[in-house]
């Protein structure tokens, strides 16, 4: 059972463009919600994240949208660059961990390639 | 920030034989550490998760005499894979948790029975 997924396993962008990553989740219990980075070989790297109290979060080139009623959220990276060429993991937790007095349990989704051409 | 150091990176082992991993965390203190195992394109996939000074909490399906895990002190949690076979083959990625940083994830190790 799926809780968490990413549906496309790869995008590939145009260096300028936007890159626009979607995830799909099923549990309604997901509070909050996260983006990570990973080239192979490696750890994941935390990007972004987003609290079901809110519909977008920006930082810099990344912001991602959640659509609670949709159970749906996105990141978008304008402009992209070929250093963003990695896969893409977004994550659910139950509950909000920074600054919390508790963690949630991460659920992965699948992963999505993205690949920036110059 | 916050760093998490899991070592070895890569490890090739003899099928039957033991293989430990080491995932501490450098500059803050760690209650609660997370191991994770991730198949070629799939998914991160939690195995267990332990707290300091207890017994780890294991996710269904993982074998827990298998996979020993020990989270001795604040700053170390070690995956232990006895009688390692073919099929343990596999990336493991630790995280460490703590309130002010979040999650925080090792570099993982590659891990492959022969």
């Amino acid at each position: 059972d799926q809780q968490v997924k990413q549906n496309s396993p790869s995008l590939s962008v145009q260096e300028g463009r936007i890159s626009i990553l979607n995830c799909d989740y099923t549990n309604s219990m997901f509070d909050y919600f996260l983006w990570y980075k990973k080239y192979p070989a490696e750890g994941p790297t935390f990007l972004i994240s987003i609290s079901s109290i809110k519909d977008k979060n920006e930082d810099g080139r990344f912001t991602v949208f959640l659509n609670k009623s949709a159970k749906h959220l996105s990141l978008h990276i304008v402009p992209s660059q070929p250093g963003d060429s990695a896969v893409y993991f977004c994550a659910a937790s139950p509950f909000i961990n920074a600054g919390g007095t508790s963690y949630g349990k991460l659920t992965f989704g699948q992963g999505t390639i993205l690949t920036v051409h110059p | 920030g916050a760093v998490v150091s899991q070592h070895p990176s890569r490890v090739i082992c003899k099928s039957g034989t033991s293989v430990k991993i080491e995932c501490r965390s450098l500059d803050f203190q760690a209650t609660t550490m997370f191991w994770y195992r991730q198949f070629p394109k799939q998914s991160l996939m939690l195995m267990a998760t332990s707290n300091e000074g207890s017994k780890a909490t294991y996710e269904q399906g993982v074998e827990k005499d298998k996979f020993l895990i020990n989270h001795a002190s604040l700053t170390l949690s070690t995956l232990t894979v006895t009688s390692a076979h073919p099929e343990d083959s596999s990336f493991y990625i630790c995280s460490a948790w703590d309130r002010e940083g979040g999650y925080t994830f090792g570099s993982g190790t590659r891990l492959t029975v022969v």
